[in-house]
């Protein structure tokens, strides 16, 4: 089974507009971290925005937030007023305290493209 | 701000070559990961180190690869022989604490392997 879901292979925003990127999870873990990373077209994977299992409120940094739902298992990236250095593979990543104590477990990916 | 720095950025190699991939992780960090990414897939756990030693591996980190910490700053990754299926970014990343705190990941270095 997949730990991590991300069922939009791409997405297309037009720039200003805000947009959500969407993930859902499989765990029975119950402490665990969420994590979205941001990979350009140059390739470096770049770190946005965690969720701790545990968090009352939902992350946010900056532009990012993370729609944080637990019943429902999902750990949506929402990105405000887009911009044109937002395209980018974008990846939803998961560790679990116990089960997978060292590893981050990453989904397939959300290709956004930003219109100008 | 303090980073995970990588090198070489692009490493082509023959297939039955031996290479070293470096990373240099955040000074105060603990914890070091290698990952792999095949060109188009997914991002793929190979190795955790702490303590001077491996804490967990993953079915791909078969005896081709091996990781060192040879000195207080670097952190190697070798592979002994490499296969045409090696070829893939390789990614190392550190972070603070175990658990489920966050990694951080240097810019990655691409084997090509011929």
């Amino acid at each position: 089974a997949q730990k991590i879901t991300q069922t939009q292979p791409g997405m297309f925003v037009q720039e200003k507009e805000a947009v959500t990127l969407d993930c859902t999870y499989d765990t029975s873990d119950p402490s665990y971290g969420l994590f979205w990373y941001k990979q350009p077209s140059s390739g470096e994977m770049i770190f946005l925005i965690y969720q701790g299992s545990y968090d009352q409120q939902n992350a946010t940094e900056g532009r990012y937030s993370l729609n944080f739902q637990k019943a429902r298992k999902s750990a949506n990236l929402v990105i405000s007023a887009s911009q044109l250095g937002d395209s980018a593979m974008y990846f939803c990543a998961m560790r679990e305290e116990q089960t997978s104590y060292d590893k981050v477990i990453f989904g397939p990916g959300t290709s956004l493209s930003v219109i100008p | 701000e303090p980073e995970v720095t990588q090198t070489p950025s692009h490493q082509v190699t023959q297939m039955g070559q031996e290479v070293i991939l470096r990373c240099v992780p955040i000074s105060n960090h603990l914890y070091f990961y290698w990952y792999r990414q095949i060109l188009g897939q997914k991002v793929e756990f190979l190795v955790s180190f702490y303590n001077n030693e491996i804490s967990e591996k993953s079915e791909i980190f078969d005896d081709q690869f091996s990781v060192e910490r040879p000195d207080g700053s670097n952190f190697t990754l070798k592979i002994r022989s490499t296969k045409l299926e090696d070829s893939a970014m390789y990614f190392c990343a550190s972070s603070a604490s175990g658990g489920a705190g966050t990694q951080y990941f240097g810019p990655g270095t691409r084997l090509t392997v011929l």
